[in-house]
């Protein structure tokens, strides 16, 4: 069974910029979860979706961060314009229904400068 | 507002030797808790998990204990393996906040052999 993939592996962005990161998670997951680390601190919450709606938005830091997930499969997380802040790690998760353990993704660094 | 707790950045021992890993949370509403654990350059992966109706769950070297009324966890891993170094993330759930898990800032764990 394939994981849950995500790319780019790490970004490198001018701050003013746009980046998309993808998800792809387990076929069959229907909860979809983004997770943002900055700086070596908790791994924070940014949103849910199950299949292509979003559930829970209430940690996406600001109106810069788009998530979609058309068709309840994959899923992009677009940042524009970048900001220095948005630097870190982005994880994507997935789950199937109902169920409390999360399979994460690599991650996906991104470095504004 | 930090509501999971790992108070200790990084923790070092010996081959062999017991790891105990300590967490606190505050919100009494979590009613289940995992642990993770992360190599560099990776996503988090599950480890083991405890649901707050228990007090302890064990799985092979890994137990985790839980005690509701001080509102803490820990995870003890007998004997330590060299392989056992990694982050070690814990995690809490609770219904109320639509099962997303929030995470601790981790512990460094080194396993020196």
């Amino acid at each position: 069974e394939a994981g849950v993939t995500q790319f780019p592996s790490h970004s490198v962005i001018e701050k003013g910029q746009t980046v998309t990161l993808r998800c792809d998670p387990i076929s069959g997951h229907d909860n979809l979860y983004w997770y943002r680390r900055v700086m070596g601190k908790e791994i924070k919450f940014l949103l849910h979706f199950v299949k292509e709606s979003k559930q829970d938005e209430s940690g996406m830091p600001n109106n810069r961060f788009l998530a979609e997930r058309t068709g309840g499969t994959y899923s992009t997380l677009k940042v524009q314009p970048a900001e220095l802040e948005d630097s870190g790690v982005y994880f994507c998760a997935s789950s199937s229904s109902g169920a409390n353990v999360l399979t994460f993704g690599a991650g996906s660094r991104l470095t504004v400068l | 507002d930090q509501q999971v707790k790992q108070n200790s950045p990084s923790l070092s021992v010996q081959e062999g030797r017991i790891s105990i890993l300590n967490c606190d949370y505050t919100n009494s509403m979590f009613d289940y808790f995992l642990w993770y654990k992360k190599y560099p350059a990776e996503g988090p992966t599950f480890l083991i998990s405890i649901s707050s109706i228990k007090d302890k769950n064990e799985d092979g070297r890994f137990t985790v204990f839980l005690n509701k009324s001080a509102k803490h966890l820990s995870l003890h891993i007998v004997p330590s393996q060299p392989g056992d170094s990694a982050v070690y993330f814990c995690a809490a759930i609770s219904k109320e906040y639509g099962n997303k898990l929030v995470f601790g800032a981790g512990t460094i764990l080194r396993v020196k052999s």
